[in-house]
């Protein structure tokens, strides 16, 4: 069983809609969690960590559960610009130096 | 912008000769790292590095090296490439202590394919 699972997707939203997508983790430990956004054959890059108590970043919401080991990402209002992969990351003691990452959710906005 | 760079960005070359992938960041950092990824698969760290004089490898097992002789600099070698090889090797880099955001900061890449 891998460490961190996301449904690879596609998730294809229209322009304007919401989607949202979780992502499950294994180490109970885990102590911080990011959401990162990778466009194709791209870098990843951070879009937003994610706190306990859950957090919104304008358009994306994150959330945290702990109770049942998984992290969500709310994005509301789709713009055509939101296509990408959305990477769950995982750390899962306070070493910085195992991120623990998903394989990522697809996410194809279409107009 | 981050700034860290990668060469090669994109490299084709034959079975059994030796490669460095170069990786250089400007922002101070003392973390770097080097993850695999490919397409459509997770990142996975095969190396990494808290400072000078200091690497680890990583949870996949990785038949390249690496050095750090200075902070800004972080090569990755393999002696002599194998069609396994083939794939995309992102370097990162980030604070270290109390610093640490948990952002990486990546390089945008280098393709290797092994003929």
């Amino acid at each position: 069983r891998k460490e961190v699972e996301q449904d690879p997707g596609p998730f294809n939203v229209p322009e304007g809609a919401t989607v949202a997508f979780n992502c499950t983790y294994s180490n109970s430990a885990s102590q911080s969690f990011f959401w990162y956004r990778q466009d194709c054959r791209k870098e990843p890059k951070l879009l937003m960590s994610v706190y306990s108590s859950g957090n919104e970043d304008g358009r994306f919401t994150a959330q945290l559960n702990r109770a049942s080991q998984y992290i969500s990402l709310l994005i509301r209002d789709s713009k055509l610009s939101d296509s990408a992969t959305y990477l769950c990351v995982v750390n899962p003691a306070d070493s910085w130096g195992k991120l623990q990452f998903g394989a990522g959710t697809q996410v194809v906005v279409t107009p | 912008e981050a700034d860290i760079y990668q060469t090669p960005r994109y490299l084709v070359i034959g079975t059994g000769k030796k490669i460095t992938l170069e990786c250089s960041q400007t922002m101070g950092h003392d973390k770097m790292y080097w993850y695999q990824q490919d397409p459509g698969m997770e990142l996975h760290l095969i190396h990494y590095s808290y400072g000078v004089n200091s690497t680890e490898k990583g949870d996949l097992s990785s038949e390249s090296t690496v050095s750090r002789i200075r902070t800004e600099h972080f090569p990755l070698t393999l002696e002599s490439a194998r069609p396994s090889h083939t794939s995309q090797y992102l370097c990162a880099s980030s604070e270290y202590g109390t610093k640490n955001t948990g952002e990486l900061f990546f390089g945008e890449g280098s393709r290797l394919t092994v003929l």
